[in-house]
């Protein structure tokens, strides 16, 4: 099946940090990847998304390199602010499955000033 | 930027009563979605809808959930007899007809006492 392993947490970092959360999927076939971020008391954004291998996702100075010879989609950003606290999650879809997308478990990450 | 709206935000009701949970996809968007998160575990799929029809469902989605669209602009899920563990974060979503990415709303904390 389809499925999603997600970086536990939770993560604290310091203001100016770097942030690097590990991803790796397993799909039957070629999925579309995607980090979702959810700010505390709001729903799920999209953060960025990759379609195919080698696409690199970014948006918000965060970043993702699909990576099919690794199957994974890490996400890093080079200096972390206060405002990127939030809980991370890795996502995939992929056109066999209807699109439906299948989660990682999320990664809490805290960043202190 | 469109939105998906979802209301309630929060939503307390007694086990054994029947809920309605409401979501306003994008306008122009297609394909609509409901996924749960109970507290602490993943983000399921629960079922994906289309052409006012149910496209795909999970084990989850049983014989105690029903979804609808009613009009040109709502699309609700309801529970006909609500237990302890249906309480969880509901998020509705929905896509263009690329079906990539889906646009989550804020979700609806159901609180099943």
């Amino acid at each position: 099946g389809n499925s999603v392993t997600q970086m536990e947490g939770p993560v604290t970092l310091s203001e100016e940090a770097f942030l690097t959360i590990n991803c790796t999927y397993t799909a039957t076939g070629y999925p579309s990847l995607f980090w979702y971020v959810q700010y505390p008391g709001e729903g799920l954004q999209l953060l960025l998304k990759a379609t195919k291998a080698d696409d690199k996702g970014s948006n918000k100075g965060f970043e993702a390199t699909y990576r099919k010879e690794t199957t994974s989609f890490h996400l890093e950003k080079g200096s972390v602010q206060v405002s990127d606290s939030a809980v991370y999650f890795c996502a995939l879809s992929i056109r066999s499955n209807d699109y439906k997308l299948s989660f990682g478990a999320g990664t809490t990450v805290t960043v202190r000033a | 930027e469109p939105e998906v709206t979802q209301t309630p935000s929060h939503q307390v009701t007694q086990m054994g009563q029947e809920v309605i949970l409401r979501c306003v996809p994008i306008s122009n968007h297609l394909y609509f979605y409901w996924y749960r998160q109970i507290l602490g575990q993943k983000v399921e799929f629960l079922v994906s809808f289309y052409n006012n029809e149910i496209s795909e469902k999970s084990e989850i989605f049983d014989d105690q959930f029903s979804v609808e669209r009613p009009d040109g602009s709502n699309f609700t899920l309801k529970i006909r007899s609500t237990k302890l563990e249906d309480s969880a974060m509901y998020f509705c979503a929905s896509s263009a007809r690329t079906r990539i990415p889906q646009h989550f709303g804020d979700g609806t904390r159901l609180s099943i006492l």
